[in-house]
């Protein structure tokens, strides 16, 4: 069984800085994925940036990185230069094994311009 | 636009009723994932098929069911609706069966609106 927490239902940021929306999670599985996923007004999930359990590198994906702290079980989401387009519910989420994804609550992103 | 196509995009139905939510998956895709997005319970997993076979389950009620066609487009056939119901349900799909290696790319949802 997986379960993921996200601690902030909402955070706001002002435009062109940098803000990081936490979660941890807790797993049973040995090989596992974590991911980020963005939900804007329009509701469609899009992946913004994924993490393979097992690399240790952080994933990087163009403003958007994480910082992957395995034996904490925390998977943080940092926004650098934050734009407008940003705005949107923010969900973290985990997958391994036969479960498909387990999603957390979500953290809404304000940006302020 | 990720590829994948779900229909209808709105429903509006009563308490009791019985309904169909289609799901055509990406060209190539073999896999194909129901999700239900709830203000009570969030984003859940309900169901996954593989190639036309159920793979994996997750909380998906009894009144619920799910099929994967030979063309690889899936319905998830919901009855006895209750208010509760109410949700946005995503179809999601991806090249692979389990592992989450392969990516999933979700469908715009159908929105249920049970009355």
């Amino acid at each position: 069984a997986q379960t993921v927490t996200q601690s902030q239902p909402e955070m706001s940021v002002q435009e062109a800085e940098t803000v990081t929306l936490s979660c941890t999670y807790d797993t049973s599985e040995s090989d596992y994925y974590l991911f980020w996923y963005k939900q804007p007004p329009s509701r469609q999930m899009i992946l913004v940036i994924r993490q393979e359990a097992y690399k240790q590198q952080n994933a990087t994906e163009n403003r958007f990185s994480v910082n992957f702290q395995k034996a904490a079980k925390s998977f943080s989401l940092k926004i650098s230069d934050s734009q407008l387009g940003d705005a949107a519910m923010y969900f973290c989420a985990s997958g391994g094994g036969a479960d498909g994804l387990t999603f957390g609550k979500g953290t809404h992103l304000i940006i302020q311009p | 636009d990720s590829g994948v196509t779900q229909t209808p995009k709105h429903l509006i139905t009563a308490t009791g009723q019985r309904v169909t939510l289609r799901c055509s998956p990406r060209s190539g895709d073999l896999s194909v994932y129901w999700y239900q997005q709830s203000l009570d319970q969030g984003l859940q997993f309900l169901i996954q098929y593989y190639n036309g076979e159920e793979r994996a389950k997750g909380n998906i009620l009894e009144r619920f069911s799910a099929q994967q066609f030979p063309d690889l487009h899936s319905e998830l056939n919901l009855s006895s609706l209750e208010l509760g119901d109410s949700a946005l349900y995503f179809c999601a799909s991806s090249v692979g069966g389990v592992s989450p290696l392969y990516e999933q790319y979700f469908g715009p949802g159908t929105r249920l609106t049970v009355t």
